[in-house]
């Protein structure tokens, strides 16, 4: 079956320091990999996305991944964090043609400021 | 994109009775879902709502515990049945626009049961 790691479940920084947050996933056929956030009291919404092309790509929020298809990740980053950005993140795959994500189990990141 | 909401919010009911969830969809989507949340574990996907027709149910969530209805392409509800204290949890609706589009959440349903 499918399934989708995030290796670090709960994160503390400091403003300003750098963030990379793992993501790995075991399907390997062709996928659209994304990730959301959640910022607290607020719904789930999307941070970035991959479908084709550029495997750097860039989302809301300074924020940046980068799709590595031989090692089967996607992690996240962002080289200054905010306390703003205190969040709860996920990591999804969709196998290509597929509709329904799989999600991982979430990061809780806090940002101290 | 969709904004969907979802109501209630949040609820606390009394064990052995059933609480709808309403999911509505300002724009039309291809597929709906229904999602479960609990505390420091990922989202597990009960159920893909299908339009005028049963939904399909993943593994370990039955129809008679959680009965599902979508009418048509932006609205669907969700019946968590006969609660027990177990089904604490919050409950997300979410909807895509077909394969390659991202999925949008609602703002979830926190249900406490006593």
């Amino acid at each position: 079956a499918q399934s989708v790691s995030q290796h670090n479940h709960h994160v503390i920084l400091s403003e300003a320091a750098s963030l990379e947050l793992g993501c790995n996933y075991s399907y390997g056929g062709t996928v659209n990999l994304f990730w959301y956030v959640q910022y607290p009291g607020q719904h789930l919404q999307l941070l970035l996305k991959y479908f084709s092309g550029d495997p750097l790509v860039k989302g809301i929020k300074g924020f940046e991944a980068e799709f590595i298809k031989s090692k089967f990740s996607f992690n996240l980053r962002k080289p200054s964090v905010q306390w703003s950005d205190t969040a709860e993140y996920f990591c999804a795959v969709n196998p290509g043609g597929s509709y329904i994500p799989t999600f991982g189990r979430g990061t809780s990141l806090i940002v101290h400021p | 994109s969709a904004v969907i909401s979802q109501k209630p919010s949040r609820d606390i009911c009394q064990r052995g009775t059933s609480l709808t969830i309403q999911c509505q969809v300002d724009s039309q989507v291809t597929m709906m879902f229904w999602y479960r949340q609990q505390p420091g574990q990922s989202l597990t996907l009960i159920a893909t709502a299908n339009q005028g027709s049963e939904a399909t149910y993943e593994s370990g969530f039955v129809i008679d515990k959680f009965p599902i209805s979508r009418p048509n392409l932006t609205f669907s509800t969700l019946t968590v049945s006969n609660m027990s204290p177990e089904d604490s949890s919050i409950y997300l609706c979410s909807a895509t626009g077909g394969v390659n589009t991202e999925a949008f959440f609602g703002q979830g349903t926190r249900l406490t049961v006593v």
